[in-house]
């Protein structure tokens, strides 16, 4: 069974501290995406990340896929009270249309 | 344009009650899901299609049916629910080995 586990669950931080969320799974990946839900609405598609070691910026949000294509981060600089929300990997098996989304963290961001 | 458009926003019905969620998408994608999401929980698969059949059925109860008229619409039909089925309802669309894309989602009640 494939699993992918994000921590921290919970993170509840002041505005202007930097935080990493990470997403980890013993299997391997075609892609991953970030995304962030408010609540009662959809997920919000932030970045795919394909290759091993790639690095990708969205303004403040640094996207990590680890080399080996099992493991992400996110990485926030100077967070906003408008980052709060749950944030969710979810990963891609190729050739596949099933994605595997990880546990989620919920990030409280205060002002 | 990445829109994925879901009807009704919101809906009541009671547990003899028969309804149905629509789910539409104009961006050519060949796969739709349905997803159910309880609070502060992630995303649970219940059903993908891929050129409009039906490729995977996570175990999910009769009381839920899909149907998919056409390459752009996907529909749950709701007949007999419980109350514990009451959840956030989310449709998402994507191409093959690509990001997937999630509408605003519908909240439902079962009373």
């Amino acid at each position: 069974t494939q699993l992918l586990e994000q921590s921290p669950q919970f993170l509840s931080i002041q505005e202007g501290e930097n935080l990493t969320v990470y997403c980890n799974s013993s299997s391997v990946f075609s892609s991953l995406q970030w995304y962030r839900q408010e609540p009662g609405e959809g997920p919000v598609l932030l970045v795919t990340v394909v290759t091993g070691g790639e690095v990708k910026k969205l303004k403040r949000l640094t996207f990590q896929f680890g080399d080996a294509r099992k493991d992400s981060s996110l990485h926030i600089t100077a967070a906003q009270p408008g980052d709060t929300g749950l944030y969710l990997c979810a990963g891609l098996t190729s050739g596949t249309y099933k994605y595997i989304f990880g546990t989620g963290t919920r990030l409280k961001v205060l002002a | 344009d990445t829109e994925v458009t879901q009807t009704p926003k919101h809906l009541v019905m009671g547990m003899t009650n028969k309804k149905s969620l629509k789910c539409e998408q104009h961006m050519g994608h060949r796969a739709m899901y349905w997803y159910k999401q309880k609070a502060k929980k992630p995303p649970e698969l219940m059903f993908v299609y891929s050129y409009e059949k039906l490729s995977i059925n996570e175990s999910v109860p009769s009381r839920f049916s899909p149907e998919c008229p056409n390459s752009s619409l996907l529909n749950l039909h709701l007949h007999a629910l419980q109350p514990e089925d009451s959840a956030l309802y989310l449709c998402a669309s994507s191409e093959l080995d690509n990001e997937q894309f999630f509408g605003p989602g519908t909240r439902l009640t079962v009373l």
